[in-house]
């Protein structure tokens, strides 16, 4: 079953990092690009970035540089998001997204609600 | 970059079309094709119904189509359905870095 599995909840104080992994299955991980995008309670969807899975390659939007990395393990089939420096905002659910090579986002994980409160 | 602007929210009833307008830049859908379509319901995540601003992906209903005219990208719904209900977003790649960048959303109402 081709598919994206995104790891569970997680709670955060403000000031803190937080790590979201997504584990692809049933396609050919490194062939594809995966994107981040987050949606904050009640809000619109929110690009994040992108990175490239064979290559390790990034490229993030201007208001999370400086904040935000994201990874690959091809061992594992596995990319991973991980935020910085928590604030109250960054409060909501961050999906990752597979381009398969259309500049579109064609499977996403069902999604990792981040909660950050103190 | 600044979010795409949709209408915040259109209505129909069953059968009816509807469409969705989506306006950019000329630094975004003015300047290439590259314009997907999302459908997120209550609870869900997003789901791909057009890219490449006029293509469906299979398994979609041929009652969704794309168009592009200038800076702005539209999305009909024909033969409205219940099931059509939801909240609806374009995205655009944006050209540079490269980015992409969603539309602020549209909630859609079957009366």
């Amino acid at each position: 079953q081709v598919q994206l599995v995104q790891s569970g909840a997680e709670v955060r104080m403000p000031g803190a990092s937080v790590r979201v992994s997504c584990q692809a299955s049933g396609y050919s991980f490194t062939n594809h690009d995966i994107n981040w995008v987050r949606q904050a309670p009640g809000q619109g969807l929110e690009w994040m970035g992108w990175v490239r899975s064979n290559s390790g390659a990034t490229g993030y939007a201007q208001k999370f540089r400086g904040r935000v990395t994201m990874t690959t393990n091809t061992s594992i089939s596995t990319a991973y998001l991980e935020l910085s420096g928590l604030r109250s905002d960054d409060t909501g659910v961050y999906y990752c997204a597979r381009d398969p090579n259309l500049d579109a986002f064609d499977l996403w994980g069902q999604g990792t609600m981040v909660t950050v409160s103190s | 970059q600044s979010a795409l602007t949709q209408p915040a929210s259109v209505s129909g009833s069953p059968g009816q079309s509807i469409t969705i307008s989506c306006t950019g830049t000329t630094n975004n859908i003015g300047i290439h094709n590259l314009v997907s379509w999302y459908i997120q319901r209550p609870g869900e995540g997003p789901k791909l119904i057009i890219y490449e601003a006029d293509k469906r992906p299979s398994g979609v209903s041929s009652r969704f189509s794309g168009s592009k005219s200038g800076n702005t990208a539209s999305l009909t719904i024909s033969g409205l359905q219940t099931e059509d209900e939801g909240d609806y977003y374009c995205c655009s790649y944006g050209g540079t870095s490269p980015t992409y960048v969603f539309g602020t959303g549209t909630q859609v109402t079957v009366l």
